[in-house]
Formats: C-alpha cells, sequence, structure tokens
C-alpha cells in the first residue's frame, strides 16, 4: 500500500525558508507516468496546488508561488521536499505531499498533512 | 477567491439526489477533459472521489458520478447518504501547466 508522509517544522518565522519533506513508501517516486506533489489548505479555507515535478526532472509551480518555491527530489531515499521562502502569515496551512496521475490529472493518493504555522 | 466557482453549500435529504457545479473558463473546464472532485472530512486528508471528468477511482461508489458541459464539471450523488456529509472540492487543468481547485462545497444531508 503507497504511503506518503510529510515531516518538518511546525513552526517558521515570518521571512524565513519553510522546509517540509515527504517520504514515500510502497512505491517508487521513479515510477512511470506518476507526477509527485504538494498542495496547501490554510485553516478553514479551500485548497491550493503549489507544484508537481516528475522524477525525470520536468517541475511545474503555481504560478503565484513559483518566485518563493523550490520542489526537489532525492530519488535515493524515495523522498522529495517543499521549500518556501520569505514566509509570512498567509502560508499559515496544512501542507499535503500528494501522487499526481500525471501531470495534468488528480491527485489519487494523499499524506495526512502537516500544519505549519508562521509566526513570530 | 477561487479560479473555479461552487456553490458554497448544498443540502439533501437520504435518498435523495444532489449536484454539485463548478464552473471555470475556456482555459480550464472548458478545454480539457481533467476535472477531478475530491471528499474531505473535517480534519483529514482529501480523497480522490472523480478524476477526468467522470471516472471513479477502485473502491468509490457507483453512487458518485460527473460529467461536464461547456466550461461547468458536476459531481452528482445519488442515492445520498448521513456519511456522504463532508466537504467537495473540484479541481482542473489549467493552460500553462498549473492546476487549479474551486473553493469548496459543504454538503449537508439532514
Amino acid at each position: 500500500q503507497l504511503l506518503l508522509q510529510e515531516s518538518g517544522p511546525g513552526l517558521v518565522r515570518p521571512s524565513e525558508t519553510l522546509s517540509l519533506t515527504c517520504t514515500v513508501s510502497g512505491d517508487s517516486i521513479t515510477s512511470d507516468t506518476y507526477y509527485w506533489g504538494w498542495i496547501r489548505q490554510p485553516p478553514g479555507r479551500g485548497l491550493e496546488w503549489i507544484g508537481n515535478f516528475y522524477y525525470s526532472g520536468s517541475t511545474y509551480y503555481n504560478p503565484s508561488l513559483k518566485s518563493r518555491v523550490t520542489i526537489s527530489v532525492d530519488t535515493s531515499k524515495n523522498q522529495f521536499s517543499l521549500k518556501l521562502s520569505f514566509v509570512t502569515a498567509s502560508d499559515t496551512a496544512v501542507y499535503y505531499c500528494v501522487r499526481h496521475l500525471s501531470r495534468k490529472r488528480g491527485s489519487d493518493y494523499w499524506g495526512q498533512g502537516t500544519l505549519v504555522t508562521v509566526s513570530s | 477567491q477561487s479560479a473555479l466557482t461552487q456553490p458554497a453549500s448544498v443540502t439533501g435529504s437520504p435518498g435523495q439526489s444532489i449536484t454539485i457545479s463548478c464552473t471555470g473558463t475556456s482555459s480550464d473546464v472548458g478545454t480539457y477533459n481533467y476535472v477531478s472532485w475530491y471528499q474531505q472530512y473535517p480534519g483529514k486528508a482529501p480523497k480522490l472521489m472523480i478524476y477526468d471528468v467522470s471516472n471513479r477511482p477502485s473502491g468509490v461508489s457507483n453512487r458518485f458520478s460527473g460529467s461536464k458541459s461547456g466550461n461547468t464539471a458536476s459531481l452528482n450523488i445519488s442515492g445520498l447518504r448521513a456519511e456522504d456529509e463532508a466537504d467537495y472540492y473540484c479541481s482542473s487543468y489549467r493552460s500553462s501547466s498549473t492546476l487549479v481547485f474551486g473553493g469548496g462545497t459543504k454538503l449537508t444531508v439532514l
């Protein structure tokens, strides 16, 4: 069974960089077809796509976050990571790592999510 | 403001059918057959219910169905049950390689 697990600090100070890691078990992130990525949800609000990637190098970002976001992959550890720089209170959210059916399609597997609060 | 427009709330009675709409533009829903629907319970991760407009993942009840007409996609739930009460989100691929979501619809089963 495929499992995704987010990890990282639950509290980040304003203007600093948010860093999260997603550990994948039960499947390889180098599997054909699938994309992997991040989606977030501010408390009490809707979902926002952050970005996704294919293990061989193609990466796509939400234009509204593109200047601050980096998604990277470590195939040897079957992990991928999210870095979001210059955070503000509006970046406070539950962050989910997900598997996409393909670059353009829905997400069939989700991590449990991790709450990251931006506060001094 | 979300990229796709959904009603904030929908209410139905057990056994009834309901429809949740998701309105986009010709840059997303109207052009691409990559509309997905998610069900989310409070405090839980979303669950994929429909992908590619009308396909159900394995294990999802056939009471859930999806369709699209023009710039509007729809999720239909038939034979409503108490456990269907949840938030529902639509998403679509949008030109320029992005994915966009609707603001979510709270389904209440009275």
